[in-house]
């Protein structure tokens, strides 16, 4: 249990276009999701908290403008990353809050987004 | 601020035993979790620790301290297919996201 599925898996854009990345939970109810953006032999570095039904917390240095998520529905989070250019290439994770064995947290398969 | 400290590289080979330190600096603690992440996926769940001591799982096993800011994660028999980078990961407050160290890559040889 506790699956969150997360869309697509790749994609590859041309630098100006946007690009939304959908994370669904599918047997439970996700309140909060974090988005995470980690870099080749990088760690993941949180970008943004969102919560169901309301604007989402970024942390310092994300454009909230740029990367904008959305969380209207307990079961669907979604990050649009506006005007791609190629240094937004990079892999997109998410991870939602539940209560399981492991603890707390699960996570998306991954989005590695590629702009052109 | 917030800081966690893990080796980039570590190599073994099958069978052996090895251990991989991390240290953390956070505002709070409510848990120090390891993941294994293979390139292009996502993490997966290996241990988590709240309380001091070892925690054991199989063939890995995780230790904490908390007054020492430290914890390792032990692992036994290695095998190939253990080649992954490995991430601490600390919550600082119940609720929040996870906080990740920059991950430990491990090169299992034969």
């Amino acid at each position: 249990g506790a699956v969150v599925s997360q869309h697509p898996s790749r994609v590859i854009c041309k630098s100006g276009t946007s690009v939304k990345i959908e994370c669904r939970s599918l047997d439970f109810q996700a309140t909060t999701m974090f988005w995470y953006r980690q870099f080749p032999k990088q760690s993941l570095m949180l970008m943004a908290t969102s919560n169901e039904g309301s604007k989402a917390t970024y942390e310092q240095g994300v454009e909230k403008d740029k990367f904008l998520i959305n969380h209207a529905s307990l079961t669907l989070s979604t990050l649009t990353v506006t005007s791609a250019h190629p240094e937004d290439s990079s892999f997109y994770i998410c991870s939602a809050r539940i209560r399981t064995d492991n603890y707390g947290y699960t996570f998306g398969s991954g989005t590695r987004l590629t702009v052109v | 601020g917030q800081n966690i400290d893990q080796p980039t590289e570590m190599t073994a080979t099958e069978g052996a035993i090895v251990q991989i330190n991390c240290t953390y600096q956070t505002s709070g603690f409510n848990g120090l979790f390891w993941y294994q992440q293979h390139a292009g996926e996502a993490p997966t769940f290996l241990s988590y620790n709240v309380l001091d001591g070892l925690e054991e799982k199989g063939r890995f096993s995780s230790f904490l301290s908390r007054s020492k800011g430290y914890s390792y994660l032990l692992l036994k028999e290695l095998q190939m297919k253990d080649s992954a980078s490995y991430l601490c990961a600390v919550n600082d407050q119940a609720g929040t996201a996870l906080i990740f160290g920059k991950g430990t890559t491990l090169s299992v040889s034969s």
